[in-house]
């Protein structure tokens, strides 16, 4: 298995533009998970979804951030408009049975907002 | 506010030593989790411990949940350069099964 794809690697926009970020999970897992990644507050779980729905999102900073699986294969997480301190690592995980079993993470979306 | 600590924050040892990290909930936690990130790269699955009390080795990585279960520690015998990175614990609180917290990580540094 090609392990969990995000796309783009690296992404760098300006200050209110939408920002789109992908992935796909490991097949045959149930559970995806985004994570946002940065220095000052360290690994922070923004939403995660089993089976397609999502179960927790109040990690979700606000109402610029919102998160789909409309398939097992595929998930998003939209900012719009995008701001500076949006800058971060953006992770997309996955796994079969949710906290209770390891997370597969992806190798990550740099994101730069200027 | 945060729920789970980890203590230190950064850790600079010389290779051969040994290092702790550890990592405190406010809260009882079902399953402790160990995730380790090498720089630049992304957080990778280590180990799980679900049992109070319980105790799991890893050739020179010792895991420790415990007897309350809402510490745990990871003890590394004998660093090696290869051990740089940042490791983190995560886990489930029993108070409310849909959450799941990352600790704030520990940086590893080795000398050669």
């Amino acid at each position: 298995d090609a392990g969990v794809i995000q796309s783009p690697r690296h992404e760098v926009t300006e200050m209110g533009q939408e920002v789109t970020l992908r992935c796909k999970p490991i097949s045959g897992h149930d559970y995806l998970f985004w994570y946002r990644q940065t220095m000052m507050r360290g690994l922070e779980l923004l939403i995660y979804f089993n089976n397609n729905v999502p179960i927790d999102d109040s990690g979700m900073p606000e109402d610029r951030f919102s998160a789909k699986m409309p398939n097992a294969s595929f998930s998003t997480l939209k900012i719009q408009p995008s701001e500076p301190r949006d800058s971060a690592v953006y992770f997309c995980a996955s796994s079969q049975a949710g906290a209770y079993n390891e997370q597969f993470f992806g190798p990550g979306t740099r994101l730069t907002v200027l | 506010g945060q729920q789970v600590m980890q203590i230190p924050q950064y850790q600079h040892v010389q290779e051969g030593e040994d290092f702790t990290t550890y990592c405190n909930s406010s809260t009882t936690l079902s399953n402790i989790q160990w995730y380790k990130q090498r720089p630049g790269g992304h957080p990778v699955f280590l180990i799980q411990l679900v049992k109070s009390g319980e105790v799991k080795k890893q050739k020179r990585l010792t895991f420790q949940f415990g007897e309350a279960k809402k510490n745990s520690s990871l003890h590394i015998t004998a660093t090696q350069t290869t051990d740089v990175g940042t490791y983190f614990c995560a886990g489930r609180p029993d108070e409310d099964f849909n959450k799941f917290y990352f600790g704030s990580g520990t940086k590893l540094n080795v000398k050669p």
